[in-house]
C-alpha cells in the first residue's frame, strides 16, 4: 500500500519570503501522480499543483513549484512571494496512474506572518 | 461551473443517533468520492463511485456506514448508529472518470457525535 508522509506538522513564514513544505511517499509502482492540495479555514480542498512521475520537469503554477525526486521518493512544495492567502492547512497526496484513490499526508499547517 | 454541492454544513447529533449527509457532484462526473477527515489528520477514503456502482468500500465500516449513489448523480452517506470517533468532516468529490487525476471537493460535512 502507498503511504505518504509529511514531517512538519506546522511551518511559519513571514510575508513576500519563500517557504518549502517537505513530503515523502512510499510506492512500489513506477507510473502515478502526486498532488499539493490547500485546505483554507472554509475545508475546500483546492488543488494546488500536480507532477506526472513520469515527467522529469518540475511542474510549476505561478509562485507554486515542486522539487520532484522520483528516487528518493521526494515531492517538495515551494511557495515564493508568500501571501497571507497562502496561510491554510498543505496536503501531500498520491494517485496511482489506474486513477484509484487519493492517499494523503497528515498536512502541515503554514502561517504566514505580516 | 457550480461546484460540488454538499449538506448539511455542520451536524451535532449524540452517540448511536443515525445521521445523513448528501452530496451533489459537478454535472456530468461519473465517478464520486466520500473521504472522512478527522481533526488533524488527512482525508482518507471511504467509497468510491462509478456511476450508480461502487468501486471501492475497502475502508469503509460497513457495520455502521452506508452510502448510495441513486441514478448515478447524487450521493448519500449514512451512519447508524453513529460513534464518539465518527466526528470529522466529510468531504465528497467527483471527477469526470476514474483515471481522470484531478478532483474536485466540496466545503464537506462537519459532524460531532455527542
Amino acid at each position: 500500500a502507498q503511504t505518504v508522509t509529511q514531517s512538519q506538522p506546522e511551518m511559519s513564514v513571514q510575508e513576500a519570503e519563500t517557504v518549502t513544505l517537505s513530503c515523502t511517499y512510499d510506492t512500489s509502482e513506477s507510473d502515478y501522480y502526486l498532488f499539493w492540495y490547500k485546505q483554507p479555514p472554509s475545508r475546500q480542498m483546492i488543488l494546488v499543483i500536480r507532477q506526472e512521475a513520469y515527467k522529469q520537469q518540475n511542474a510549476t503554477e505561478n509562485r507554486f513549484s515542486v522539487n520532484f525526486q522520483k528516487a528518493a521518493k521526494s515531492f517538495s512544495l515551494k511557495i515564493s512571494d508568500s501571501q497571507l492567502g497562502d496561510a491554510a492547512m498543505y496536503f501531500c497526496a498520491y494517485q496511482s496512474a489506474s486513477g484509484s484513490r487519493l492517499t494523503f499526508g497528515e498536512g502541515t499547517q503554514l502561517t504566514v506572518n505580516p | 461551473e457550480a461546484g460540488v454541492a454538499q449538506s448539511p454544513r455542520y451536524k451535532i447529533i449524540e452517540k448511536r443517533q443515525s445521521v445523513a449527509f448528501w452530496c451533489n457532484p459537478i454535472s456530468g462526473h461519473a465517478t464520486l468520492y466520500w473521504y472522512q477527515q478527522i481533526l488533524g489528520q488527512g482525508p482518507k477514503l471511504l467509497i468510491q463511485f462509478q456511476n450508480n456502482g461502487v468501486v471501492d468500500d475497502s475502508q469503509l465500516p460497513k457495520d455502521r456506514f452506508s452510502a448510495e449513489r441513486l441514478k448515478g448523480v447524487d450521493s448519500t452517506l449514512k451512519i447508524q448508529p453513529a460513534k464518539l470517533e465518527d466526528s470529522a468532516v466529510y468531504l465528497c468529490a467527483s471527477s469526470p472518470r476514474p483515471g481522470a487525476n484531478v478532483l474536485t471537493f466540496g466545503a464537506g460535512s462537519r459532524l460531532t457525535v455527542l
